[in-house]
């Protein structure tokens, strides 16, 4: 069965500094999809970045930046130099299998704090 | 931006009424879903539905639970007769269901108060 463990319950950091959210995923598929979402607090769930589990490529957007390991179950997400603006949950999800309506498993979350 | 959108924003509503949360996916979208997050815990996936048929369910999808899509753009939610673990909040998301690494994007959310 499909399972995502994000180990990190609540992270704080002063704004600038750099923090990384773990995501370990379990799964039997060989093909899958990552995704991290953030729901800041307003509540509202927003996509952030999907990755197939064939491309291992590391991906950087701004001052995000996604490091995926197939060989530790990983998809960690790291923010740089964080801003207030980045305080919210944020959760890992995965889909198994090429159907296109597949259920997403999440991760319990990581809550984010930067402190000004 | 194409988004989906959700009403109400909030209900609250007393234990054994019947609720129906509504949602408007995004209009070329083909598949769509619910998922529910009880406050402070992780979103949990409930239903996929596509071309007016569930596609798949949870075992939190039981019989009180019921999903519609009585026209050309909502999608509908029933809770025939609500519980006090009812209580969450509640998001529609859909998905284009072209390829399986759709992506599925979510609406704002309903919170449901079962009093």
């Amino acid at each position: 069965a499909q399972k995502v463990t994000q180990a990190q319950t609540e992270i704080s950091v002063v704004e600038k500094e750099d923090v990384t959210l773990d995501c370990v995923y379990e799964t039997r598929d060989t093909t899958y999809y990552l995704f991290w979402y953030k729901q800041p607090p307003s509540g509202e769930l927003v996509f952030l970045i999907r990755r197939n589990s064939f491309d291992e490529q590391n991906e950087i957007s701004g001052r995000y930046s996604w490091n995926f390991q197939k060989s530790t179950s990983s998809f960690n997400f790291t923010i740089t130099a964080s801003q207030v603006v980045d305080s919210a949950v944020y959760f890992c999800a995965l889909k198994e299998g090429g159907t296109s309506y597949g259920k997403l498993t999440f991760g319990q979350g990581t809550i984010l704090t930067v402190h000004p | 931006e194409p988004e989906v959108t959700q009403t109400p924003s909030h209900q609250v509503t007393q234990m054994g009424q019947e609720v129906i949360l509504r949602c408007v996916p995004i209009s070329n979208h083909l598949y769509f879903y619910w998922y529910r997050q009880i406050l402070g815990q992780k979103v949990e996936f409930l239903v996929s539905f596509y071309n007016n048929e569930i596609s798949e369910k949870s075992e939190i999808f039981d019989d009180q639970f019921s999903v519609e899509r009585p026209d050309g753009s909502n999608f509908t939610l029933k809770i025939r007769s609500t519980k006090l673990e009812d209580s969450a909040m509640y998001f529609c998301a859909s998905s284009e269901g072209l390829a399986g690494s759709d992506t599925q994007y979510f609406g704002p959310g309903t919170r449901l108060t079962v009093l």
